[in-house]
C-alpha cells in the first residue's frame, strides 16, 4: 500500500542544536517533495520544495535532502530557536505525471525547541 | 484578499444538522482543495477543483459530504446530517497549476467544526 510516514513522536531539542525530521514513503514515485510548517490553529505554510533530481535544497537555516533510492527526505533546521517549535509536514505528488495535481501529506512531526 | 479566507472560523452544531463551510481562494489560483484534519492527525484529502474540469471527489468520506465551486472563485463544502465523527478542522487550500508552480498550496486558517 502507499503511505508516507513521519515520526509521530514529538522531537524535543535544545535551542541552538540542529533538528532533523524524517519523511519516508513507500510505493510512490514523486517528481518532487514539499515541506510545510503548521502552527496551532493555523493552516500549513509552505517552506521548501525539492525535485527528484535534486539531492539537497537550502533556505536560510533550513536544509532538505531527497533520496529517491531510500525513498526518504530529511528536513534540517540548524541553530534551532524556540520560535521554530511547530508541526512540520512533508507532502509529495503521487508520481502520476501531474494527472491528479494532488499532494499527499504525511501526519507531521511536532518539534519543540527548549530555550 | 491577499490569502485564502475561510469562514466561519468556528462552528458548533448539533448532530443531524447541516453545515456549510466557505472558502475564498487567492485571486488567480485555478486549483482549490478541501482537507479534513482530525485532532493530532495529518491532512485528509477530500475534494479538488481545477478550473472548469470535473472535480476530483475521490476523498469525500460519504454522500453526506458535497462541495461546489463557482468558476475559479468561492467554494462551499456542505456536510449534511452531521455526525460527531465529522468534528475536525476543515482546511481549504488554493494553488496555481502550471509546471513551474509545482502545486505549492496556500492554506486558509481552517474552520473548526464541533458536532455535539
Amino acid at each position: 500500500s502507499q503511505k508516507i510516514e513521519q515520526n509521530s513522536e514529538a522531537l524535543n531539542i535544545q535551542e541552538g542544536k540542529t533538528a532533523t525530521l524524517t519523511c519516508n514513503y513507500t510505493n510512490y514515485s514523486p517528481a518532487y517533495l514539499q515541506w510545510y510548517r503548521q502552527d496551532p490553529g493555523r493552516g500549513p505554510v509552505f517552506l521548501l520544495l525539492i525535485r527528484e533530481n535534486e539531492k539537497e535544497k537550502r533556505k536560510e537555516r533550513l536544509k532538505v535532502t531527497f533520496d529517491t533510492t531510500l525513498k526518504q527526505s530529511l528536513f534540517h533546521i540548524t541553530a534551532s530557536q524556540p520560535a521554530d517549535s511547530a508541526t512540520y509536514l512533508c507532502a509529495l505528488d503521487p508520481g502520476d505525471g501531474g494527472a491528479t495535481n494532488k499532494l499527499i501529506f504525511g501526519t507531521g512531526t511536532l518539534l519543540a525547541v527548549q530555550p | 484578499g491577499a490569502g485564502v479566507s475561510q469562514s466561519p472560523s468556528n462552528k458548533v452544531t448539533e448532530k443531524g444538522k447541516d453545515v456549510e463551510l466557505r472558502c475564498d481562494p487567492i485571486s488567480g489560483h485555478t486549483a482549490l482543495y478541501w482537507y479534513r484534519q482530525r485532532l493530532g492527525q495529518g491532512l485528509e484529502f477530500l475534494i479538488y477543483f481545477q478550473g472548469n474540469s470535473a472535480p476530483d471527489k475521490s476523498g469525500l468520506p460519504s454522500d453526506r459530504f458535497s462541495a461546489e465551486r463557482t468558476g475559479e472563485s468561492v467554494s462551499t463544502l456542505t456536510i449534511q446530517r452531521t455526525q460527531q465523527e465529522d468534528s475536525a478542522v476543515y482546511l481549504c487550500a488554493s494553488s496555481l497549476v502550471f509546471l513551474s508552480a509545482k502545486n505549492i498550496q496556500y492554506f486558509g486558517a481552517g474552520t473548526r467544526l464541533s458536532v455535539l
